[in-house]
């Protein structure tokens, strides 16, 4: 069964730490997979996507990795602000896109 | 620019009521799908349409109908509603290939 798990389900962090977003897959066998920020009682932005013939991408703060072999994907995030938080998931597209329940974000100031 | 339109955003049903979402997008794409989203659950896929006139169930199909009938829009139908129903409904969209997937700003249905 192709799943996503992202652990952990909450992080709280201090302004200004480096953080690692964590997000792991069944199947290898992908086509892409892309992280995406959605504030409370929002929709879903994009952040990031990587193709699966790619090891990493970078937008800003962001950098999000890949690893297929081993079936994960790390979303780094740089020099965290207040207003980085959310909840971050990640979503990997087989035949359809399948999401991770998504990590929740709190970074204090 | 409007992306992927939703509407309504807020509904209130009755158990057994029915009632259509609609999901539109302006870029031309040829996928289109139904997401709900439950606290703890992530997002389920529902229904999804591969181009104009198709459909296809997803991971939680039951008690749901979708038609494609034009390539910009794909609606999602309650037939007869349920407190299970109760929900965030996401629509999305992908051109295919490379592309990223796009999505509306949700629907939030609650069934009494």
């Amino acid at each position: 069964k192709q799943e996503v798990t992202q652990i952990p389900a909450a992080l709280s962090v201090p302004e200004g730490e480096n953080l690692v977003l964590n997000c792991s897959f069944t199947d290898s066998a992908i086509y892409n997979l892309q992280w995406f920020r959605q504030d409370p009682g929002k929709g879903l932005t994009s952040l990031l996507l990587i193709q699966s013939s790619q090891r990493e991408q970078t937008s800003g703060r962001l950098n999000a990795s890949l690893d297929k072999s081993s079936g994960r994907s790390t979303l780094y995030i740089a020099a965290s602000q207040p207003g980085d938080s959310a909840t971050y998931l990640c979503a990997v597209r087989w035949n359809d896109m399948r999401f991770g329940a998504g990590t929740r974000l709190t970074v204090k100031p | 620019n409007a992306g992927v339109t939703q509407t309504p955003k807020f509904r209130v049903l009755k158990t057994g009521q029915s009632m259509t979402l609609l999901c539109a997008q302006d870029m031309n794409h040829e996928y289109m799908y139904w997401y709900r989203q439950d606290p703890g659950m992530g997002l389920r896929l529902i229904h999804y349409s591969v181009g104009e006139g198709t459909t296809a169930k997803g991971e939680v199909p039951d008690g749901y109908n979708v038609s494609r009938l034009k390539k910009q829009n794909f609606l999602l139908g309650l037939e007869s509603a349920a407190p299970s129903q109760t929900s965030v409904y996401f629509c999305a969209s992908w051109e295919g290939g490379a592309g990223e997937l796009f999505f509306g700003e949700g629907s939030r249905l609650t069934v009494l």
